[in-house]
Protein backbone atom coordinates (compact mmCIF):
# COMPACT_ATOMS: atom_id res chain seq x y z
CA UNK A 1 0.00 0.00 0.00
CA UNK A 2 1.38 3.40 -0.56
CA UNK A 3 3.06 4.63 2.21
CA UNK A 4 4.20 8.68 1.18
CA UNK A 5 1.91 10.69 -0.55
CA UNK A 6 2.91 13.91 -2.01
CA UNK A 7 0.55 17.14 -2.24
CA UNK A 8 0.01 18.77 -4.47
CA UNK A 9 0.11 16.13 -7.50
CA UNK A 10 0.77 19.60 -8.92
CA UNK A 11 2.33 22.75 -8.64
CA UNK A 12 3.07 25.67 -11.12
CA UNK A 13 5.06 28.78 -10.09
CA UNK A 14 6.79 31.62 -11.71
CA UNK A 15 10.64 31.74 -11.47
CA UNK A 16 12.11 33.05 -8.49
CA UNK A 17 8.93 31.78 -6.45
CA UNK A 18 9.03 29.30 -3.48
CA UNK A 19 7.76 25.99 -4.22
CA UNK A 20 6.45 23.77 -1.49
CA UNK A 21 5.60 20.04 -1.44
CA UNK A 22 3.82 18.10 1.18
CA UNK A 23 3.98 14.52 1.88
CA UNK A 24 2.11 12.67 4.24
CA UNK A 25 2.79 8.99 5.51
CA UNK A 26 1.01 6.20 7.59
CA UNK A 27 3.45 4.21 9.39
CA UNK A 28 6.60 5.16 11.59
CA UNK A 29 9.88 5.52 9.71
CA UNK A 30 13.29 5.33 10.34
CA UNK A 31 14.05 8.47 7.66
CA UNK A 32 12.08 10.25 4.66
CA UNK A 33 14.02 10.82 1.93
CA UNK A 34 13.61 13.40 -0.69
CA UNK A 35 14.43 12.63 -4.82
CA UNK A 36 13.87 14.82 -8.15
CA UNK A 37 12.94 12.91 -11.30
CA UNK A 38 13.46 14.74 -14.92
CA UNK A 39 11.71 13.76 -17.57
CA UNK A 40 12.92 10.25 -18.61
CA UNK A 41 15.82 9.89 -16.04
CA UNK A 42 16.42 8.04 -13.25
CA UNK A 43 16.03 9.56 -9.70
CA UNK A 44 17.93 11.46 -8.06
CA UNK A 45 18.44 11.67 -4.27
CA UNK A 46 18.42 15.21 -3.12
CA UNK A 47 18.13 14.73 1.08
CA UNK A 48 17.39 12.68 3.96
CA UNK A 49 15.87 13.54 6.88
CA UNK A 50 15.89 11.32 9.95
CA UNK A 51 13.12 10.53 12.30
CA UNK A 52 14.57 12.42 15.26
CA UNK A 53 14.89 15.17 13.25
CA UNK A 54 13.09 18.32 12.53
CA UNK A 55 14.62 20.18 9.77
CA UNK A 56 17.89 20.37 7.81
CA UNK A 57 18.45 22.01 4.87
CA UNK A 58 20.82 21.86 1.81
CA UNK A 59 21.83 24.42 -0.45
CA UNK A 60 17.88 26.03 -1.78
CA UNK A 61 16.32 23.16 -0.55
CA UNK A 62 14.49 23.43 3.22
CA UNK A 63 13.13 19.84 4.88
CA UNK A 64 10.90 19.58 7.62
CA UNK A 65 9.03 16.34 8.90
CA UNK A 66 6.90 16.31 11.81
CA UNK A 67 6.47 12.85 12.80
CA UNK A 68 3.52 13.22 15.44
CA UNK A 69 1.73 14.38 12.23
CA UNK A 70 3.51 11.62 10.12
CA UNK A 71 3.99 14.55 7.36
CA UNK A 72 7.06 16.40 5.72
CA UNK A 73 7.26 19.19 3.43
CA UNK A 74 9.98 20.14 0.90
CA UNK A 75 10.58 23.61 0.24
CA UNK A 76 12.48 24.98 -2.54
CA UNK A 77 13.56 28.69 -2.53
CA UNK A 78 14.14 31.03 -5.44
CA UNK A 79 13.01 28.49 -7.79
CA UNK A 80 14.55 28.31 -11.50
CA UNK A 81 13.23 27.31 -14.97
CA UNK A 82 15.66 24.05 -13.88
CA UNK A 83 13.95 22.75 -10.80
CA UNK A 84 10.90 22.04 -12.94
CA UNK A 85 11.10 18.26 -12.12
CA UNK A 86 8.72 15.76 -10.57
CA UNK A 87 9.58 15.35 -6.98
CA UNK A 88 8.82 12.28 -4.55
CA UNK A 89 8.94 11.58 -1.15
CA UNK A 90 9.91 8.40 0.03
CA UNK A 91 10.12 6.95 3.59
CA UNK A 92 12.10 3.48 5.75
CA UNK A 93 10.45 2.30 7.82
CA UNK A 94 12.95 0.19 9.49
CA UNK A 95 16.34 0.32 9.79
CA UNK A 96 17.39 -0.92 6.50
CA UNK A 97 15.46 -2.45 3.31
CA UNK A 98 13.26 -0.97 0.68
CA UNK A 99 11.62 2.05 0.32
CA UNK A 100 8.08 3.21 0.18
CA UNK A 101 7.80 5.80 -2.74
CA UNK A 102 4.65 8.12 -3.59
CA UNK A 103 3.52 9.33 -6.45
CA UNK A 104 5.40 12.46 -6.42
CA UNK A 105 4.32 16.44 -6.97
CA UNK A 106 5.07 17.24 -11.12
CA UNK A 107 7.00 21.12 -10.72
CA UNK A 108 6.85 23.34 -13.28
CA UNK A 109 8.43 26.61 -12.95
CA UNK A 110 8.20 29.18 -15.27
CA UNK A 111 10.42 31.56 -16.66
CA UNK B 1 32.15 5.69 -10.59
CA UNK B 2 29.98 4.94 -13.15
CA UNK B 3 26.55 5.22 -11.57
CA UNK B 4 24.52 2.41 -11.55
CA UNK B 5 24.15 0.75 -14.69
CA UNK B 6 21.39 -0.35 -16.87
CA UNK B 7 21.02 -2.35 -20.15
CA UNK B 8 19.04 -1.89 -22.87
CA UNK B 9 18.39 1.47 -22.58
CA UNK B 10 15.15 0.94 -24.93
CA UNK B 11 13.89 -2.25 -25.93
CA UNK B 12 10.54 -2.75 -28.05
CA UNK B 13 9.44 -6.36 -28.17
CA UNK B 14 6.62 -8.17 -29.83
CA UNK B 15 4.08 -9.84 -27.40
CA UNK B 16 5.08 -13.31 -26.23
CA UNK B 17 8.87 -12.65 -26.50
CA UNK B 18 10.85 -13.14 -23.48
CA UNK B 19 12.57 -9.74 -22.22
CA UNK B 20 15.54 -9.59 -20.23
CA UNK B 21 16.69 -6.59 -18.49
CA UNK B 22 19.82 -5.64 -16.95
CA UNK B 23 21.55 -4.26 -14.22
CA UNK B 24 24.85 -3.19 -12.32
CA UNK B 25 24.91 -1.95 -9.32
CA UNK B 26 27.23 0.47 -7.96
CA UNK B 27 30.32 -1.13 -6.39
CA UNK B 28 30.03 -1.73 -2.38
CA UNK B 29 26.72 -1.51 -2.29
CA UNK B 30 24.85 -4.50 -0.67
CA UNK B 31 21.80 -3.91 -1.41
CA UNK B 32 19.46 -3.59 -5.22
CA UNK B 33 16.15 -2.97 -5.91
CA UNK B 34 14.07 -3.48 -9.28
CA UNK B 35 11.26 -0.63 -9.74
CA UNK B 36 9.02 -0.35 -12.44
CA UNK B 37 7.03 3.32 -13.58
CA UNK B 38 4.11 3.86 -15.24
CA UNK B 39 1.45 6.85 -15.59
CA UNK B 40 -1.26 4.95 -14.31
CA UNK B 41 0.72 3.26 -11.21
CA UNK B 42 3.29 5.64 -10.14
CA UNK B 43 6.70 3.78 -9.17
CA UNK B 44 6.38 0.26 -8.07
CA UNK B 45 8.93 -1.79 -5.73
CA UNK B 46 9.39 -5.29 -7.95
CA UNK B 47 11.59 -6.82 -5.86
CA UNK B 48 14.72 -6.14 -3.68
CA UNK B 49 18.30 -8.28 -3.08
CA UNK B 50 20.44 -7.85 0.50
CA UNK B 51 24.07 -9.26 -0.50
CA UNK B 52 22.63 -10.66 -3.79
CA UNK B 53 19.73 -12.83 -1.86
CA UNK B 54 16.46 -11.81 -2.63
CA UNK B 55 14.54 -11.01 0.40
CA UNK B 56 11.32 -9.34 -0.69
CA UNK B 57 9.64 -10.43 -4.24
CA UNK B 58 5.64 -9.44 -3.28
CA UNK B 59 6.47 -6.87 -5.91
CA UNK B 60 6.43 -8.99 -8.56
CA UNK B 61 3.53 -8.88 -10.26
CA UNK B 62 3.11 -12.27 -11.47
CA UNK B 63 5.20 -16.20 -12.05
CA UNK B 64 6.27 -14.53 -15.84
CA UNK B 65 8.68 -11.77 -14.00
CA UNK B 66 11.94 -13.14 -12.19
CA UNK B 67 14.76 -11.86 -11.18
CA UNK B 68 18.13 -13.12 -10.28
CA UNK B 69 21.40 -11.83 -8.45
CA UNK B 70 24.32 -14.47 -9.32
CA UNK B 71 26.74 -12.12 -7.75
CA UNK B 72 27.14 -8.97 -6.21
CA UNK B 73 28.17 -6.94 -9.57
CA UNK B 74 24.60 -8.14 -11.68
CA UNK B 75 21.21 -8.86 -11.56
CA UNK B 76 18.73 -9.46 -14.40
CA UNK B 77 15.03 -8.61 -14.71
CA UNK B 78 13.28 -11.56 -16.92
CA UNK B 79 9.73 -11.20 -18.32
CA UNK B 80 8.11 -14.17 -20.11
CA UNK B 81 6.34 -13.83 -22.01
CA UNK B 82 6.22 -10.01 -22.25
CA UNK B 83 2.49 -8.60 -22.50
CA UNK B 84 1.46 -5.40 -23.77
CA UNK B 85 0.83 -4.43 -20.17
CA UNK B 86 4.37 -4.79 -19.38
CA UNK B 87 4.97 -1.42 -20.96
CA UNK B 88 6.73 0.40 -18.56
CA UNK B 89 10.38 1.98 -17.63
CA UNK B 90 12.09 -0.25 -15.45
CA UNK B 91 14.37 1.12 -13.02
CA UNK B 92 17.25 -0.74 -11.04
CA UNK B 93 18.71 1.13 -8.09
CA UNK B 94 21.59 -0.04 -5.21
CA UNK B 95 22.15 1.78 -1.94
CA UNK B 96 24.34 0.84 1.22
CA UNK B 97 22.92 3.12 3.37
CA UNK B 98 19.98 5.30 3.03
CA UNK B 99 20.00 7.09 -0.12
CA UNK B 100 19.06 4.66 -3.01
CA UNK B 101 21.27 5.41 -6.37
CA UNK B 102 19.22 4.69 -9.58
CA UNK B 103 20.48 3.65 -12.84
CA UNK B 104 18.60 5.40 -15.96
CA UNK B 105 16.68 2.97 -16.98
CA UNK B 106 14.98 0.85 -19.63
CA UNK B 107 11.97 2.01 -21.26
CA UNK B 108 10.08 -1.29 -22.46
CA UNK B 109 7.61 -1.25 -24.98
CA UNK B 110 5.38 -4.39 -25.80
CA UNK B 111 3.65 -4.20 -28.73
Amino acid sequence: SQQGEEDPQALSIQEGENATMNCSYKTSINNLQWYRQNSGRGLVHLILIRSNEREKHSGRLRVTLDTSKKSSSLLITASRAADTASYFCATLPGSQGNLIFGKGTKLSVKP
Amino acid sequence: DAGVIQSPRHEVTEMGQEVTLRCKPISGHDYLFWYRQTMMRGLELLIYFNNNVPIDDSGMPEDRFSAKMPNASFSTLKIQPSEPRDSAVYFCASSIVGEQFFGPGTRLTVL
